[in-house]
């Protein structure tokens, strides 16, 4: 089935431990993006990708990295957890940068305790 | 700063039709997106408006006025399955999406 897959599906984790979340996407798609969604907020854009082997900020960057090595995977990295990244990641996918119309996965629920 | 302002919760009864406003201030503007998400699922894509007007796909509309600063979604013959969160986004100068908060839809019998 074509789309995005996100993985782990949920996880806690103890504060200071390193995470990564998955995210392929099958849909040949250049654009990728990290959001997270936190309740009473808008979703924020972490950190999006226009092509492979290129990588951008977006709105909440700090603590987090991310690579683009090729069309398909778009990790994201914790490097040392803490408390206040504890939310659902969605990552998005989109045929080019700069369009509105995003393919989302089902989203990470990541707990940091 | 960049704003979207969307109502919190709305309540509506099934079969009624109901309308979702969004306002917005931002750097520029390249279009305005809405977007259902169910609760603990990914948000999917409904509608999109770059010009003033209606934009009507079966029983959902989406209305922009860029003067206004103003959008709204109008949800006609509401179904159960319509119980969503209505997510407004605009697309700023810099073609990044900034979101609003979303809007709680509760449809009741």
């Amino acid at each position: 089935i074509a789309g995005i897959t996100q993985a782990p599906t949920s996880q806690i984790l103890a504060a200071g431990r390193r995470m990564t979340l998955r995210c392929t996407q099958d849909m040949r798609h250049n654009a990728m993006y990290w959001y997270r969604q936190d309740l009473g907020l808008g979703l924020r854009l972490i950190h999006y990708s226009n092509t492979a082997g290129t990588t951008g900020k977006g709105e909440v960057p700090d603590g987090y990295s991310v690579s683009r090595a090729n069309t398909d995977d778009f990790p994201l990295t914790l490097a040392s957890a803490v408390p206040s990244q504890t939310s659902v990641y969605f990552c998005a996918s989109s045929p080019t940068g700069g369009t509105g119309e995003l393919f989302f996965g089902e989203g990470s629920r990541l707990t940091v305790l | 700063g960049q704003n979207i302002d969307q109502p919190t919760e709305m309540t509506a009864t099934e079969g009624a039709i109901v309308q979702i406003n969004c306002t917005y201030q931002t750097s520029g503007f390249n279009g305005l997106f809405w977007y259902q998400q169910h609760a603990g699922e990914a948000p999917t894509f409904l509608s999109y408006n770059v010009l003033d007007g209606l934009e009507e796909k079966g029983r959902f509309s989406s209305f922009l006025s860029r003067s206004k600063g103003y959008s709204y979604l109008l949800l006609k013959e509401l179904q159960m399955k319509d119980s969503a969160s209505y997510l407004c986004a605009v697309m700023d100068s810099n073609y990044q999406l900034i979101w609003g908060a979303g809007t709680k839809l509760i449809i009741k019998p």
